[in-house]
């Protein structure tokens, strides 16, 4: 199984709604990422999270708040966003988090869209 | 931090061969990575070059000149299912995490 899941596939919502967006893996990799890719641009890194703990935090606003409950899952809650957070947000996994050099496994993505 | 440089598009016939570069600048260079992404999905990956020279994989191959900064991914064979973005993403620092490119969107024509 290489697949890494991410629910929902689109999201709507509004400057003021609370929101969760979910990722998961069973490749048993320890590292994991949440991505920003605005359309006709390269992914940006938001977080890194390496064995369950967040290891990178490249400044991204608080209204993005990343949790990993276990080596599997990783979840990013969304509040008070604004219009141009808007974009497809990618959770990608990989083996060891940047230590050696090695594949990173992407998603499907959540296509977000907040009024 | 890093400068990575690639064409933004370009177009190819089917069954003819493409070379999409990408030129970079940064310091500790921890390798160069090729990725494909399909419009609307997630990103691939194709390659990892760390060493000089040429690496093949099926119809794919990348090339690598570190004294240069230069990479590029030869596409043979062009087929309909190639039209795509593909992203240069190159590592550096104490990191092995890669950080992207523009990405060069490649439209196969028939």
């Amino acid at each position: 199984d290489t697949e890494v899941t991410q629910t929902p596939k689109h999201l709507v919502m509004g400057m003021t709604n609370k929101k969760s967006l979910k990722c998961e893996q069973h490749m048993g990799h320890r590292a994991m990422y949440w991505y920003k890719q605005k359309a006709k641009k390269p992914p940006e890194l938001m977080f890194v999270y390496s064995y369950e703990k967040l290891s990178i935090n490249e400044s991204v606003p608080s209204r993005f708040s990343p949790e990993c409950p276990n080596s599997s899952l990783l979840n990013l809650h969304l509040h008070a966003l604004q219009p141009e957070d808007s974009a497809l947000y990618l959770c990608a996994s990989s083996q060891e988090g940047g230590l050696a050099p090695e594949t990173q496994y992407f998603g499907p993505g959540t296509r977000l869209l907040v009024l | 931090g890093q400068n990575i440089d690639q064409p933004t598009e370009m177009t190819a016939t089917e069954g003819a061969i493409v070379q999409i570069n990408c030129t970079y600048q940064t310091s500790g260079f921890n390798g160069l990575f090729w990725y494909q992404q399909h419009a609307g999905e997630a990103p691939t990956f194709l390659s990892y070059n760390v060493l000089d020279g040429l690496e093949e994989k099926g119809r794919f191959s990348s090339f690598l000149s570190r004294s240069k900064g230069y990479s590029y991914l030869l596409l043979k064979e062009l087929q309909m299912k190639d039209s795509a973005s593909y992203l240069c993403a190159v590592a550096s620092g104490g990191s092995y995490i890669p950080t992207f490119g523009r990405g060069t969107s490649l439209i196969v024509h028939p």
